[in-house]
């Protein structure tokens, strides 16, 4: 069974651009939650998508935007970068189903900012 | 809102001994996860264990086991019979229980060097 595809693995933008972030969820996996990782902030929750709605959301300003498409697969996009958004991006998926909460993290893409 | 706490930013273990990392958290909420993952090096954050908070037993998986003290909101890991595959960062997380419950809380993470 293929594991949480997340692409692109790098990624390198310049203040200003915008950038669209992909991840392929598990099959049969309903929820994928984006979250940032920095050296600094730790890992934040950006938001959770189940069945194409958004149902959770971070304290993350309204640059930061997402979807969820109806296989299941999400993107994620930042408008406007800015040099604080370097950060590595994870997505997790789960299948959110009575008690069965784990979550699979996908590799992260690794995004640089300058 | 929720906090998870790690207060130990390193840790280091001779090989095929135990350690034990700490976490504690703060929330309202009666019924949740708690986990423990794990992100070696290559990055690939991996799940370790998790803790319904209304079980009382605690959670064990092989050399992995926790203990958790709900009263005093303590999630603690213990590694037995370390290998050099456990050096990686470890993170505690929370998670509210119920159908809408899709966010994790995260501490800061423990690096933890397991030595030959």
């Amino acid at each position: 069974k293929a594991g949480v595809t997340q692409t692109p693995r790098y990624l390198i933008k310049t203040r200003g651009q915008q950038v669209t972030l992909s991840c392929s969820p598990i099959s049969g996996h309903r929820s994928v939650s984006w979250y940032q990782q920095t050296p600094g902030q730790g890992l934040q929750f950006l938001f959770e998508y189940f069945s194409e709605t958004q149902r959770n959301k971070g304290n993350f300003p309204g640059r930061f935007s997402g979807r969820q498409f109806s296989n299941s697969r999400s993107e994620m996009n930042v408008s406007t970068l800015e040099l604080g958004d370097s950060a590595l991006y994870l997505c997790a998926s789960s299948i959110r189903t009575g008690e069965n909460t784990e979550a699979f993290f996908g590799q992260g893409t690794r995004l640089t900012v300058v | 809102a929720q906090t998870v706490t790690q207060s130990q930013p390193e840790m280091s273990v001779q090989e095929a001994e135990t350690v034990t990392l700490s976490c504690t958290y703060d929330t309202s909420e009666n019924n949740y996860y708690l986990f423990w993952y794990k992100q070696p090096p290559s990055r690939q954050m991996i799940l370790v264990i998790r803790q319904e908070a209304y079980k009382q037993q605690n959670a064990t998986e092989n050399r992995f086991s926790v203990n958790f003290q709900k009263a005093a909101k303590s999630f603690s890991l213990k590694i037995s019979d370390s290998q050099l595959g456990d050096t990686a960062m470890y993170f505690c997380a929370f998670m509210k229980r119920g159908p809408n419950a899709g966010k994790s809380t995260f501490g800061d993470g423990t690096t933890l060097t397991v030595k030959p």
